[in-house]
Formats: C-alpha cells, sequence, structure tokens
C-alpha cells in the first residue's frame, strides 16, 4: 500500500516569506508526527497528533511554527516569516497506535526547505 | 542537551564482518528504544526495536543490545552486507513511542 507522502520534496524560499509543508499520512493511521532534521542533526520532535486529542506542541521551535491535522488526515506544518536557521529537513511520520510499546513509526521523504 | 547520543559518526566495515553501531542516552526515563535506517533521500525505516525490561532482541541478521546500567545499546548486523550502507540512527522514547529522541546518526559503509 502507499506509504508516507510528503509535498513539496524540495521549497527554496526567501527569508521572511511564509512556507506550508504537507503530509499525507498512511490511511488509518490515527497518529501523525512531524520532525525535523537540521545539517549534522538528529531528529528533533516537533509536534505530534493522536486522533481528536489535542495535540502535543511541546517541540515547536517557535511561535512562527504551526502545523494543523484536517479530518484526522493530511496534516500542514507552516512556517511564517521563515529565518535561514528554519532550513532542514522537515519529515513526517505516521503510526496506527500511540501510547503502546510497539508502535512502528512510518516516515515519509521529507521536504528539504532552503531559506535563503 | 543531547540526551541520545551516537558518537561514531562514521563506521566501515568489510562485507560478511560484523558492524557494531553504539549508542548513548542520558534519560534514565527512557524506557523503548529503535533503531532506524535512512537512506538518501528518503525518509528512515524502522529496523529493530528493544523494551527496557530485554538486554536483547534479535531479528535474522540484526540484534540490539541493550544495558541499562550503562545507559548504552548497540545494534549488531553480521553478516554486513553492502545493502547495509547507509546511515544509522538510534532512538528511545519514554512510556510507548509517542515522541522519539534521536541520535545523530552513524553513516555505515560496507565495503566489498
Amino acid at each position: 500500500g502507499a506509504g508516507v507522502s510528503q509535498s513539496p520534496s524540495n521549497k527554496v524560499t526567501e527569508k521572511g516569506k511564509d512556507v506550508e509543508l504537507r503530509c499525507d499520512p498512511i490511511s488509518g493511521h490515527t497518529a501523525l508526527y512531524w520532525y525535523r532534521q537540521s545539517l549534522g542533526q538528529g531528529l528533533e520532535f516537533l509536534i505530534y497528533f493522536q486522533g481528536n486529542s489535542a495535540p502535543d506542541k511541546s517541540g515547536l521551535p517557535s511561535d512562527r511554527f504551526s502545523a494543523e491535522r484536517t479530518g484526522g488526515s493530511v496534516s500542514t506544518l507552516t512556517i511564517q516569516r521563515t529565518q535561514q536557521e528554519d532550513s532542514a529537513v522537515y519529515l513526517c511520520a505516521s503510526s496506527s497506535t500511540s501510547g503502546l510499546v510497539g508502535n512502528e513509526q512510518f516516515f515519509g521523504p521529507g521536504t528539504r526547505l532552503t531559506v535563503l | 542537551d543531547q540526551q541520545v547520543k551516537q558518537n561514531s559518526p562514521s563506521l566501515s566495515v568489510q562485507e560478511g564482518r560484523i558492524s557494531i553501531l553504539n549508542c548513548d542516552y542520558t534519560n534514565s526515563m527512557f524506557d523503548y528504544f529503535l533503531w532506524y535506517k535512512k537512506y538518501p533521500a528518503e525518509g528512515p525505516t524502522f529496523l529493530i526495536s528493544i523494551s527496557s525490561i530485554k538486554d536483547k532482541n534479535e531479528d535474522g541478521r540484526f540484534t540490539v543490545f541493550l544495558n541499562k546500567s550503562a545507559k548504552h545499546l548497540s545494534l549488531h548486523i553480521v553478516p554486513s552486507q553492502p545493502g547495509d550502507s547507509a546511515v544509522y540512527f538510534c532512538a528511545a522514547s519514554t512510556g510507548g513511542g509517542n515522541k522519539l529522541t534521536f541520535g545523530t546518526g552513524t553513516q555505515l559503509k560496507v565495503e566489498l
């Protein structure tokens, strides 16, 4: 079946512009996660959605970052007034369960964001 | 504050030999550990995991060892194959895996 898809695959933007990154999780997966990987760093947790519960936003680095998940499926990560330090690969993952040992997170290919 | 550390950025191993990738963590609340493998331009893919109630988990050529007292885990790949060449990330979570904390990765190169 189809895996997690993300669009665009690459995005180049100018400092100060807003960007939207999209994630289509695996159908039926109730949990959705956003991570980012900056150059030379590990993956950094950003935000987590589980069903209709309030999202866990504890990893968002600033109030310029926001995310929503419409209809329990597609998610959009929005970065307002982008800065050069926002340049990274943004990865989305989904899983079929949450809070249970053994839930495997399936990752999309990522969106490479470059802020000039 | 890097709670999960992979101190070796790269490792080179000959085909057929054992690859040993290491990972250290500082947060004693972590109770579930995972290894992910990542090829260029692709997202990470799950490889193997271990719960803190175990000290070893094996799946084919891959074995993960956990030493809780040392806060250390390792991934053994034997025999190593050229297709194993990738970046390997160690990850940890508390209470079942909602938020994964990742290490910085180790680039494994398996040479012919």
